[in-house]
């Protein structure tokens, strides 16, 4: 059975550090792994989707990286602000349809 | 930019209360999923759905729930008799790809207390 696991389970850091937010999963075949972001009683922002055949995705200010022999991904942030403050998720597609989340880890940027 | 919608926002409800929670998922896309989010836990697949009919679902989808896409642009999740248990996040999402290959949008859920 897949599991998907993030670490740190929280992280605060002073606005414009660069931060590093790891997730790893158990079984290495999936379709894709896909980060998202959640604020506090909202819904689930996708940020960056790497296929399986993929090593990296960048979007801004943001980079996913992908090792899948590994089971691990890393989402980078840099030059963080005050407004990255959520709780980020990855999750990995696992057989036909369904994605598989850790339990996210929530960030603080500290003006 | 099209996105996922969902109704309610909120529901409460007594126990043993039937609960219908609505999405519009992206016009053109055609992989429709629910899945919740019990405070404080994990987002939990619960079942997708393509060509009207069921594709997967978990062992949390048990006979107490059920899906259907009423018409083209629906698409439903019916709770019969729900218990405590059963208060948390649900969150529509729909893609346009299949096999898990495409972006997965998510709505904005429907939290639903019951009582």
């Amino acid at each position: 059975k897949q599991e998907v696991t993030q670490i740190p389970a929280a992280l605060s850091v002073p606005e414009g550090e660069n931060l590093v937010l790891n997730c790893s999963f158990t079984d290495s075949a999936i379709y894709n792994l896909q980060w998202f972001r959640q604020d506090p009683g909202k819904g689930l922002t996708s940020l960056l989707l790497i296929q399986s055949s993929q090593r990296e995705q960048t979007s801004g200010r943001l980079n996913a990286s992908l090792d899948k022999s590994s089971g691990r991904s890393t989402l980078y942030i840099a030059a963080s602000q005050p407004g990255d403050s959520a709780t980020y998720l990855c999750a990995v597609t696992q057989g036909a349809q369904k994605l598989v989340f850790g339990q996210g880890t929530r960030l603080t940027i500290n003006p | 930019e099209p996105e996922v919608t969902q109704t309610p926002s909120h529901q409460v409800t007594q126990m043993g209360q039937e609960v219908i929670l609505r999405c519009v998922p992206i016009s053109n896309h055609l992989y429709f999923y629910w899945y919740r989010q019990i405070l404080g836990q994990k987002v939990e697949f619960l079942v997708s759905f393509y060509n009207n009919e069921i594709s997967e679902k978990s062992e949390i989808f048990d006979d107490q729930f059920s899906v259907e896409r009423p018409d083209g642009s629906n698409f439903t999740l019916k709770i019969r008799s729900t218990k405590l248990e059963d208060s948390a996040m649900y969150f529509c999402a729909s893609t346009s790809l299949p096999r898990g290959t495409g972006e997965l949008f998510f709505g904005e859920g429907s939290r639903l207390t019951v009582l």
